[in-house]
């Protein structure tokens, strides 16, 4: 069973940024908050972690709540290559993913 | 450096069969995950092995075992294969990290092996 909740799909148009929600209500204080993203016939690839800040990276930024129940992905400037399948997951030994949302880019 | 690496990468089945599953984890790492992942789903967790033991374990019935050397390579076994078995199995390697009382780890994702079983 996926401990979080996405949106099954989002559209985006290519340059815009993207804000892809999870919902993880049920997370304890101490997990790590992890995004990866999953590109066609392809293994699942790391996005971006944080805890309790803010995080930024080369591929994105992540915008953890307060009372860090949710959590936001954004993708600054979508381009084609990020149309993707993107899972929010947490946990220590046993990361349990759900279906993720599909990211489409339209040029 | 090398990534996660996994053998092979496409594999054919009979029901009843046995199929063994390779992995070599990113250089440095000491930790090897196992999921499935069934077309147009997510991944499944399997397992999780460290120093050469059974960490943790998803909801899989005993069909499905593993191995871990010395050298934190791992092996997936699945006996008695069934139709619903046929699948993407994906190995994520990981260097174990507890922080407090959780753990922050990141795990890298082979291209996985695909299993079909006919």
């Amino acid at each position: 069973d996926a401990k979080t909740t996405q949106p099954n799909s989002m559209e985006s148009n290519e340059e815009e940024p993207v804000h892809l929600p999870c919902n993880h209500s049920t997370i304890s204080g101490t997990d790590y908050i992890h995004w990866y993203r999953q590109l066609p016939s392809q293994g699942p690839e790391y996005v971006i972690h944080g805890l309790t800040s803010n995080v930024n990276n080369r591929m994105a930024s992540l915008a953890i709540a307060e009372d860090r129940k949710s959590s936001t992905l954004i993708l600054h400037r979508a381009t084609l290559r990020d149309a993707a399948v993107y899972y929010c997951i947490y946990g220590n030994n046993d990361m349990r993913f759900g279906a993720g949302t599909r990211l489409t880019v339209k040029p | 450096d090398a990534g996660v690496t996994q053998s092979p990468t496409h594999l054919i089945k009979t029901r009843g069969q046995q199929v063994t599953l390779r992995c070599s984890p990113k250089s440095g790492h000491d930790t090897v995950s196992w999921y499935q992942q069934a077309l147009g789903q997510g991944p499944q967790f399997i397992f999780q092995y460290y120093e050469e033991e059974e960490r943790q374990r998803g909801n899989f019935p005993d069909r499905f075992s593993g191995h871990q050397f010395p050298n934190y390579s791992s092996e997936l076994n699945v006996n008695a294969l069934l139709l619903g078995d046929s699948a993407l199995y994906l190995c994520a390697s990981s260097l174990l990290v507890v922080l407090g009382g959780g753990a922050g780890e990141t795990q890298y994702f082979g291209p996985g092996t695909r299993l079909l079983v006919l």
